[in-house]
């Protein structure tokens, strides 16, 4: 059964603590993705990633960081720098970078005290 | 900058009608556009993509419109029924291939 994990559903931290979300995909693609989502908001792009030991920034990088050390793992850490990190963040991924369509895991909900 | 927002933050309809979503984008150069729908506390689902030679394409239930001129896509639902209450996101490619999403139009279905 192919898809896209993401673990766990829901992770509670406190304050100043740093925190990494696992994405995991066994669709043998290329492309993957990070998104966060706040309420009642669309997907914006914190890091994607081409192809393994490659990544680049999206739109809101700071305070995050992410590795591809695999094909099928794209972790993502949310520093202490990062100063809102209560949100719902999204993995996806894509066949190859110039493959438009993406798929998405099941979200990880964190929430930040 | 790129962007892509919808007309309506909430669509109401009762069961059995079509449902109309729209979408405006910014970036005459977007190649192609999808349409996803999440459910509640799930991750996006694709519904149907287009690209920008094409003006309409049919799925099941659901057909997608392209008018490149006022740089504006809907998506089409016929026969609304109660599972297709969920948020539904436009997204547009832009350069590099990353997809630039919408705010996303929360449809309700009414029994």
């Amino acid at each position: 059964d192919g898809g896209i994990t993401q673990s766990p559903k829901y992770l509670f931290r406190k304050e100043g603590q740093n925190v990494t979300l696992s994405c995991e995909q066994n669709l043998n693609h290329d492309a993957m993705y990070w998104y966060r989502q706040d309420p009642g908001q669309g997907l914006r792009l914190i890091y994607y990633s081409q192809i393994v030991n490659d990544f680049q920034k999206g739109d809101i990088a700071e305070g995050y960081s992410v590795s591809r050390e695999k094909k099928e793992s794209f972790p993502l850490t949310v520093t202490s720098a990062q100063k809102n990190p209560t949100a719902f963040y999204l993995c996806a991924s894509s066949a190859r970078y110039t493959s438009y369509e993406q798929y998405f895991g099941p979200g990880t909900r964190l929430t930040v005290t | 900058g790129e962007s892509v927002g919808l007309h309506l933050p909430t669509l109401s309809v009762q069961e059995g009608d079509n449902s109309i979503i729209n979408c405006a984008y910014s970036n005459s150069a977007s190649d192609y556009f999808i349409w996803y729908k999440q459910e509640s506390g799930k991750g996006p689902q694709f519904i149907i993509d287009i690209r920008s030679n094409m003006d309409k394409r049919q799925g099941q239930r659901v057909t997608v419109l392209l008018n490149k001129t006022v740089k504006h896509l809907s998506l089409q639902i016929a026969a609304t029924q109660p599972g297709d209450s969920a948020v539904y996101f436009c997204a547009s490619e832009t350069s590099g291939s990353r997809l630039t999403f919408g705010e996303g139009t929360q449809l309700t279905v009414n029994p």
